[in-house]
């Protein structure tokens, strides 16, 4: 079952920074957090992961928080082709199954 | 990562058929997994497709409504069995690569059951 709670639904105005909170208060010592997005009729893209340390990517940030019962990710510079449903998953490693939960639905507005 | 290609990309299907859907890798993988996706909805995890053995269902899915083949470790079919409306779903093929890093998912198979 999904480990994750993350809100519905947010608007982002186009060039603006997107933070997608995600909580995951039951997440074990050894499980990674995973961020990944659905574009409408397409398979799930990767688009981060980290442990406990904060990561950067071409993409995205990702922040962990301290105690790692949340993290937030952070789209810089958001852009129309961002909109999608970005799912906060946690799991130990890749030898595990994913378990999404439901995902926020971000739409970027011009 | 790894490149999939899954066959069909739609399909249309009258009930009571059975529909198979294709999922090949271009490198070998360990862990192979099938999802669907129903309408509006998130994805839900069907079973783990297991090279050389039964694949691992989740709770609410069946052998006989998804049997699900792994022969190699390139390649994985999921049959949807008696096919009814409510089978109408994308369903998505996911491969892992050992170690910890991103799933790959293929672009998934949309069926529609009339």
């Amino acid at each position: 079952d999904a480990k994750t709670t993350q809100p519905t639904s947010m608007d982002c105005a186009e060039g603006r920074a997107a933070n997608l909170p995600c909580n995951h208060s039951t997440i074990s010592g050894n499980e990674y957090v995973y961020w990944y997005r659905q574009i409408h009729s397409q398979g799930p893209q990767y688009i981060i992961h980290g442990l406990k340390n904060n990561e950067t990517n071409e993409m995205a940030s990702l922040i962990i928080t301290e105690d790692r019962k949340s993290s937030t990710l952070i789209l810089p510079h958001a852009t129309l082709r961002d909109t999608a449903v970005y799912y906060c998953i946690v799991s130990s490693n890749t030898g595990n199954q994913f378990y999404f939960g439901t995902g926020t639905s971000l739409t970027v507005i011009p | 990562s790894a490149v999939i290609s899954q066959k069909p990309s739609r399909d249309i299907c009258q009930r009571g058929t059975s529909l198979t859907i294709q999922c090949q890798v271009d490198s070998q993988v360990t862990m192979m997994f099938w999802y669907r996706q129903q309408p509006g909805q998130s994805l839900t995890l069907i079973a783990t497709a297991n090279q050389g053995s039964e694949a691992t269902y989740e709770s609410g899915f069946v052998i006989d409504k998804f049997p699900i083949s792994r022969p190699n470790l390139t390649f994985s079919t999921l049959t949807v069995s008696n096919m009814s409306p409510e089978d109408s779903s994308i369903y998505l093929c996911s491969v892992g690569l050992a170690g910890p890093g991103g799933y790959t998912f293929g672009s998934g198979t949309r069926l529609t059951v009339v």
